[in-house]
């Protein structure tokens, strides 16, 4: 079974501070991906990357970067967290070529 | 362009009675159409998959789907409901092949009375 993992259930952040999240996946895959999830927007992909040090922009990307220093090990970074960025953050991997994602249990960040 | 269209953001059926959950698609390509479900404050996990092997897609969780390409409709069904099925249901389009997007329907919440 694919296990993608996220470092945090809940985190609780002040405005202005920088917030890691870590996404960590065991299958070996070689794209992984970022995506908010809001009441009444759905799910809107942040970054994606599909290699080591790989990345590119998704429909969100302002407020954000990313990180991809091992292929098993995706990271998004909130340089400074802002209120809006009060969200769901789910993290998801796939193999090269293939499209089904598989998603880890998600992180509910709340900034302050 | 890709699009997906679930026609109904709430459905509520009583416990041991089908289930029939909405989506309607448009592409391009010949596309890969998925359903995730979502339960509460949990990640999306996959039911089931279709890829042009069969119309019809059987999954988890005695849920199947029927790809009907004249419709352009990928509706999921299950016979009967279960308490554990209330979650949310996401009906989801690949991109263009190679670029690995996914394009996301809105949602249908599922509510299973007992």
């Amino acid at each position: 079974d694919v296990k993608v993992t996220q470092s945090s259930r809940y985190l609780v952040k002040r405005t202005g501070e920088k917030v890691f999240l870590e996404c960590v996946q065991d299958m070996d895959h070689e794209n992984m991906f970022w995506y908010r999830q809001d009441p009444g927007l759905g799910l809107r992909l942040i970054y994606f990357s599909y290699d080591v040090k790989m990345k590119e922009k998704g429909d969100i990307p302002e407020g954000y970067s990313v990180s991809r220093e091992k292929k098993e090990r995706f990271s998004l970074i909130l340089e400074s967290a802002s209120t809006n960025q009060t969200s769901m953050y789910l993290c998801a991997s796939s193999r090269q070529y293939t499209d089904t994602q598989y998603f880890g249990p998600g992180t509910r960040l709340t900034v302050l | 362009a890709q699009s997906v269209t679930q026609l109904d953001s709430h459905v509520s059926v009583s416990e041991g009675t089908p289930v029939l959950l909405r989506c309607n698609y448009s592409s391009s390509y010949s596309p890969s159409l998925f359903w995730y479900v979502q339960h509460p404050n949990k990640g999306l996990q996959l039911l089931l998959k279709y890829t042009s092997a069969a119309t019809l897609v059987k999954g988890i969780n005695g849920f199947e789907a029927e790809f009907k390409k004249s419709e352009t409709s990928f509706h999921l069904t299950k016979p009967s409901a279960h308490m554990s099925d209330a979650a949310e249901y996401f009906c989801v389009v690949s991109g263009r092949k190679g670029t690995y997007k996914y394009i996301f329907g809105t949602g249908t919440r599922l509510k299973v009375l007992a």
